[in-house]
């Protein structure tokens, strides 16, 4: 599965949009990306997964660069419950997810 | 029925102490995944079951022991743990034949080894 890099922490206020990005240089062709936020000690929550195309769901939308080395989950108007650890994987061809070390983001009212 | 449930969701046991842990779903998946995830860490893959047979082991100590005795049910048996081994323990099933599936995680038992 390819690694994954994201910012540590990012704050945003509370009803503009967050836009948490995610390196992926070395994804494969058959890897898609992933999306999985974790609120304290709650089990990680999907939000949505991409393999080429951009995808947008009730929760947010996923915008994948042409050549899918990066990526960007955008939540439209966040709330104080969207303070959460952001996880972005690239992986689950072999059945198998690695979490990297995720984007705490804190929104601010 | 759209859940993973995790029981118990606190666990305190003695280092000779043998205990499970229990998950079950009810969506059809035939894949189920255990997680283990320390305190500020990301959860880390344990092992991976595909149609009920064991098909990732991520080196695990054989102090932890899975079983899979139906397509819903997934178990860990605790034996001789040490108290480094506390941490919360994900349970989390899938889709199988390719990537396009999500994962749907339970909300975790937390283990504390004393």
């Amino acid at each position: 599965d390819a690694k994954t890099t994201q910012p540590p922490s990012m704050d945003c206020a509370e009803g503009r949009a967050a836009n948490l990005p995610c390196n992926h240089s070395t994804i494969s062709g058959n890897e898609y990306v992933y999306w999985y936020r974790q609120i304290h000690s709650q089990g990680p929550q999907y939000i949505i997964h991409g393999l080429k195309n951009n995808e947008t769901n009730e929760m947010a939308s996923l915008i994948i660069t042409e050549d899918r080395k990066s990526s960007t989950l955008i939540l439209p108007h966040a709330t104080l419950r969207d303070t959460a650890v952001y996880y972005c994987i690239a992986g689950g061809a072999t059945n198998k997810l690695i979490f990297g070390t995720g984007t705490l983001l804190a929104v601010q009212p | 029925d759209t859940e993973v449930t995790q029981t118990p969701k606190h666990l305190v046991m003695g280092m000779t102490n043998k205990k499970s842990l229990k998950c079950e779903q009810h969506m059809g998946h035939r894949a189920m995944y255990w997680y283990k995830q320390k305190a500020k860490k990301p959860p880390e893959l344990m092992f991976v079951y595909s149609y009920e047979k064991l098909s990732i082991n991520e080196s695990v100590p054989s102090r932890f022991s899975p079983e899979c005795p139906n397509s819903s049910l997934l178990n860990l048996h605790l034996h001789a743990l040490q108290p480094e081994d506390s941490a919360l323990y994900l349970c989390a099933s899938s889709q199988t034949g390719g990537s396009n599936y999500g994962y749907t995680f339970g909300s975790g038992t937390r283990l504390t080894v004393v």
